[in-house]
């Protein structure tokens, strides 16, 4: 079973706060990737890493940060949230080129 | 570059009835295929793959086969359940340096009424 963690679940804040969604996974995987949510389900890679100390950009833009200081963890941190960054925010990880194991997901507003 | 098409929802059935979700690709190369399912409130899970061409996938009475001729894979369950009521994410191997990430369709909305 896939032990993905992601907390909080659901968080509410106001615009200029710093936020920081925690992604946790026990099974020992290297790739580790963040996807963002829209209303409309449709899921957009925003952040992904093959390793400790790796982090690149994804598809969409975003202006969230990421980092991997260890391979179980992989933070996804906004330094000033804002209405538009409203949203379902999914990480995943993978062992190697096929099956991505998702976590709960963080849904995130900010007022 | 590679992408992913699905038929668009939402899908309304009746409980026992036959279902297709369709999903074509656009990809270079040979991508593996996924089907993902998200229940309300959860994130996605896979529910099957297919990594070469004439494959099956197939798992909890979901099938889909990839069609390298058609560059389909197209989702079928024979009698679904209220329990199926979900969203349906088709998917490939998107390569990209030295890993790979996967392409999302946008998702397909399937209810299930009894």
């Amino acid at each position: 079973e896939a032990d993905i963690y992601q907390t909080p679940r659901y968080l509410v804040i106001g615009t200029g706060k710093k936020i920081t969604l925690e992604c946790s996974q026990t099974m020992g995987h290297d790739k580790m990737y963040w996807y963002q949510q829209d209303p409309g389900m449709e899921l957009h890679l925003i952040h992904y890493s093959y390793g400790v100390n790796s982090t690149e950009k994804g598809d969409l833009s975003s202006e969230s940060t990421v980092s991997r200081i260890r391979t179980e963890h992989f933070p996804l941190t906004l330094e000033s949230a804002r209405p538009s960054h409203t949203s379902q925010y999914l990480c995943a990880s993978s062992e190697g080129v096929l099956e991505q194991y998702f976590g709960p997901g963080t849904r995130l507003t900010v007022t | 570059g590679n992408s992913v098409t699905q038929m668009e929802g939402p899908v309304t059935l009746s409980e026992e009835a036959f279902l297709t979700i369709n999903c074509t690709y656009t990809a270079t190369g040979y991508p593996s295929l996924f089907w993902y399912v998200q229940y309300p409130g959860e994130g996605l899970q896979l529910l099957l793959k297919a990594t070469k061409a004439d494959d099956k996938g197939s798992n909890k009475g979901f099938e889909a086969t990839y069609r390298k001729e058609t560059t389909s894979f197209h989702l079928e369950k024979g009698s679904v359940q209220v329990s199926d009521s979900a969203v349906y994410f088709c998917a490939l191997t998107k390569w990209a340096q030295a890993g790979t990430a996967l392409i999302f369709g946008k998702g397909t909305t399937l209810s299930v009424s009894s």
